[in-house]
C-alpha cells in the first residue's frame, strides 16, 4: 500500500499570498495517478486536480498541480478567502489511499 | 447535474448491522464505478469500499473486509454499503462518491453530502 505524507500540516497564510503544499508517496507514483481535493467545513470534499496537473471542470485557473515519481505539489498562486480551507491528496492508481490533509488558514 | 444522495445513516450499538443508500442521478450509473469514503470526526479522509460500473467486483478496505458488502442497483440507480458487527471505529461521516470510470484507475469527481453513523451503547 502507498502511503501519502502531505506537509506542512497546517499552513498560516493571508490573502492574496501564494500557498504551496507537499504530497510525498512512499513508492513512486504509476503514470501519475494524483489527485488533490479541497474539503471546507462542514461540506463534503471537492475535486481539484487529477493527474497530477489537470485542473477539475470549473476550478479556478489559481490552483495548479504538479510532480511526478513521489512528489507532488498543489500551488494557490494567490489565495482568496474562500481558498481557505483542508486540502487532501490521494493516489488513485495502485490503491484508493489519501494523504492526511493540509489545513490552510487565515494568519 | 450530478447529484448523490445517501440516506440509512443513524445511531446504533456496537455489534449492530446498518445499510446505507445512495441515490444517483444526472448521469449513466451503469457506466460509472462507485466508492463509499468515510471520515471520523475531526479526522482525515478514509476510503471504505469500492465497485465497478458493472458491479462485477467489489473492493474493501482491510478494517471493514468481512464485515462491510458494497453493492448496486443499476435498475433503480442505488448504491448501497451493508455494515454489520459495527465498532465504534465505524462512527463517522459516510460519504457516497462517483468514480471518473467504470473501472481503475479513477480518481472522485463527485462527492455526496454524506449521512453520519455513530455506533454507540
Amino acid at each position: 500500500e502507498i502511503v501519502l505524507t502531505q506537509s506542512p500540516g497546517t499552513l498560516s497564510l493571508s490573502p492574496g499570498e501564494r500557498a504551496t503544499l507537499s504530497c510525498r508517496a512512499s513508492q513512486s507514483v504509476r503514470s501519475n495517478y494524483l489527485a488533490w481535493y479541497q474539503q471546507k467545513p462542514g461540506q463534503a470534499p471537492r475535486l481539484l486536480i487529477y493527474g497530477a496537473s489537470s485542473r477539475a471542470t470549473g476550478i479556478p485557473d489559481r490552483f495548479s498541480g504538479s510532480g511526478s515519481g513521489t512528489d507532488f505539489t498543489l500551488t494557490i498562486s494567490r489565495l482568496e478567502p474562500e481558498d481557505f480551507a483542508v486540502y487532501y491528496c490521494q493516489e488513485y492508481g495502485r490503491s484508493r489511499t489519501f494523504g492526511q490533509g493540509t489545513k490552510v488558514e487565515i494568519k | 447535474e450530478v447529484q448523490l444522495l445517501e440516506s440509512g445513516g443513524g445511531l446504533v450499538q456496537p455489534g449492530g448491522s446498518l445499510r446505507l443508500s445512495c441515490a444517483a442521478s444526472g448521469f449513466t450509473f451503469t457506466r460509472y464505478a462507485m466508492s463509499w469514503v468515510r471520515q471520523a470526526p475531526g479526522k482525515g479522509l478514509d476510503w471504505v469500499s469500492a465497485i465497478t460500473g458493472s458491479g462485477d467486483d467489489t473492493y474493501h478496505a482491510d478494517s471493514v473486509e468481512g464485515r462491510f458488502t458494497i453493492s448496486r442497483d443499476n435498475s433503480k440507480n442505488t448504491l448501497y454499503l451493508q455494515m454489520n458487527s459495527l465498532r465504534a471505529e465505524d462512527t463517522a461521516i459516510y460519504f457516497c462518491v462517483k468514480g471518473d470510470a467504470a473501472s481503475r484507475p479513477y480518481f472522485f469527481d463527485y462527492w455526496g453530502q454524506g449521512t453520519l453513523v455513530t455506533v454507540s451503547s
